[in-house]
């Protein structure tokens, strides 16, 4: 899987949009960009995953750059609950694992 | 909406005994995973399932390790004689196999070999 690089950590304040980048600059043009989060010692959550076009669905956005070597996590109105670390990572979609990062930790201030 | 569940949610064993973790993957789901993750770690893959056997293990998944379904709902973990370093976070999923192969994870066992 292609390494991925995102910071430690963030804040981001209670309504506000919080937005995670994640590089991947080595990324091959058979994997996707996928996000998953955890919250405190619960499993992975899957939010949403991309190729090349922005996606969005309930929970998040995904902004994919056009030469596809970094995205753009966003949370549009981060609530507490949103408290978790975020997991950026490539692959190519019929991968059987999961590599996981060290991931964001992103902590919502009230 | 359906989930992964995973029992029990706590183990205390002791050094050396056997453990079967267990888990129920989502019901059409036809893929099947463990991960771990010890305390302030990464989740690490250990093991995938698919059409009744193993289809990929990490190095982590040595000859203590073995995986089971033994029937149409349950996907188990046995650990053979436990070590205190496998005390951790285990983490059962399941997918579809459709072409987003989407990871679904259940909840965790917590298993502290003492």
């Amino acid at each position: 899987d292609a390494k991925t690089t995102q910071p430690t950590s963030m804040d981001c304040a209670e309504g506000r949009a919080a937005n995670l980048p994640c590089n991947h600059s080595t990324i091959s043009g058979n994997e996707y960009v996928y996000w998953y989060r955890q919250i405190h010692s619960q499993g992975p959550q899957y939010i949403i995953h991309g190729l090349k076009n922005n996606e969005t669905n309930e929970m998040a956005s995904l902004i994919i750059t056009e030469d596809r070597k970094s995205s753009t996590l966003i949370l549009p109105h981060a609530t507490l609950r949103d408290t978790a670390v975020y997991y950026c990572i490539v692959r190519v979609n019929r991968d059987d694992k999961i590599i996981f990062g060290k991931g964001t930790r992103l902590h919502i201030l009230p | 909406e359906p989930e992964v569940t995973q029992t029990p949610s706590h183990q205390v064993t002791q050094m050396g005994q056997e453990v079967i973790l267990r888990c129920v993957p989502i019901s059409n789901h036809l893929y099947f995973y463990w991960y771990r993750q010890i305390l302030g770690q990464k989740v690490e893959f250990l093991v995938s399932f698919y059409n009744n056997e193993i289809s990929e293990k990490s190095e982590i998944f040595d000859d203590q390790f073995s995986v089971e379904r033994p029937d149409g709902s349950n996907f188990t973990l046995k650990i053979r004689s436990t070590k205190l370093e496998d005390s951790a976070m285990y983490f059962c999923a399941s997918s579809s196999g459709s072409s987003y192969n989407e990871q679904f994870f259940g909840p965790g066992t917590r298993l502290t070999v003492l």
